[in-house]
């Protein structure tokens, strides 16, 4: 099994809809990361969260909300789905102890139309 | 604030050439951590290389090697002897240091690098 697993790998939904990004980790991390992709910009950092409840906003939090369920359960949820958040997403989690440091998820391809 | 600037947008080169891969970054920070990540066609990211900001030397992993510069806030990375595997999207990544901090990754913009057999 993967260290950090994103469900779904793929979606896409309408605009308007409800729809929740899950992530699940196995690496015992307490730091866990949402960023978007997107063609050009990079990755960008939407949520981090140090513990289940330490929650902070990151550079694009806008339209979007987190949930840290238990240390190793970060969800993402975007309550209104518009078509501007059509991206690549990305669940991480960090230990400065190790060399590569951060784990990413495979990723979450989101298409909102 | 931190910022990395990766000013090479697409690189197309043939196979066997070299190629360097710009990275420039702005920081406040006297420690923090530098990374490469390679994003191939399947869109997984995977690690390359952390430095960190107190280790200037240069560092070879194979084909690959990378330069860290602090005089001019750069780390570019080398590719000897490109192969068409090489082709990816490849990012550059800045971070703070110190077990307490966010470390929230500050990534580039990406260079997508496609190595022509």
């Amino acid at each position: 099994d993967a260290d950090v697993t994103q469900t779904p790998r793929n979606r896409i939904t309408k605009t308007g809809k409800r729809i929740m990004l899950e992530c699940s980790q196995t690496k015992g991390h307490d730091r866990m990361y949402w960023y978007r992709q997107d063609p050009g910009l990079g990755l960008r950092l939407i949520y981090y969260s140090f513990d289940v409840k330490d929650i902070n906003k990151g550079e694009i939090s806008d339209g979007y909300s987190v949930s840290r369920q238990a240390q190793a359960k970060f969800s993402l949820s975007l309550e209104s789905a518009i078509p501007n958040q059509t991206a690549l997403y990305f669940c991480a989690t960090s230990d400065p102890g190790r060399v590569s440091g951060y784990t990413f998820g495979s990723g979450t391809r989101l298409t909102v139309v | 604030a931190q910022k990395v600037t990766q000013a090479q947008t697409e690189i197309s080169v043939v196979e066997k050439e070299d190629v360097t891969l710009d990275c420039v970054y702005e920081t406040r920070d006297t420690t923090y951590y530098l990374f490469w990540y390679k994003q191939p066609p399947s869109g997984e990211l995977v690690f390359l290389i952390r430095r960190n900001s107190f280790d200037e030397q240069n560092e070879i992993s194979g084909r690959y090697s990378w330069n860290f510069q602090k005089s001019t806030s750069s780390f570019n990375f080398t590719i000897t002897a490109s192969q068409v595997v090489d082709s990816a999207v490849y990012f550059c990544a800045l971070s703070e240091a110190g077990g307490q901090g966010a470390q929230k990754l500050v990534f580039g913009q990406g260079t997508r690098l496609t190595i022509n057999p």
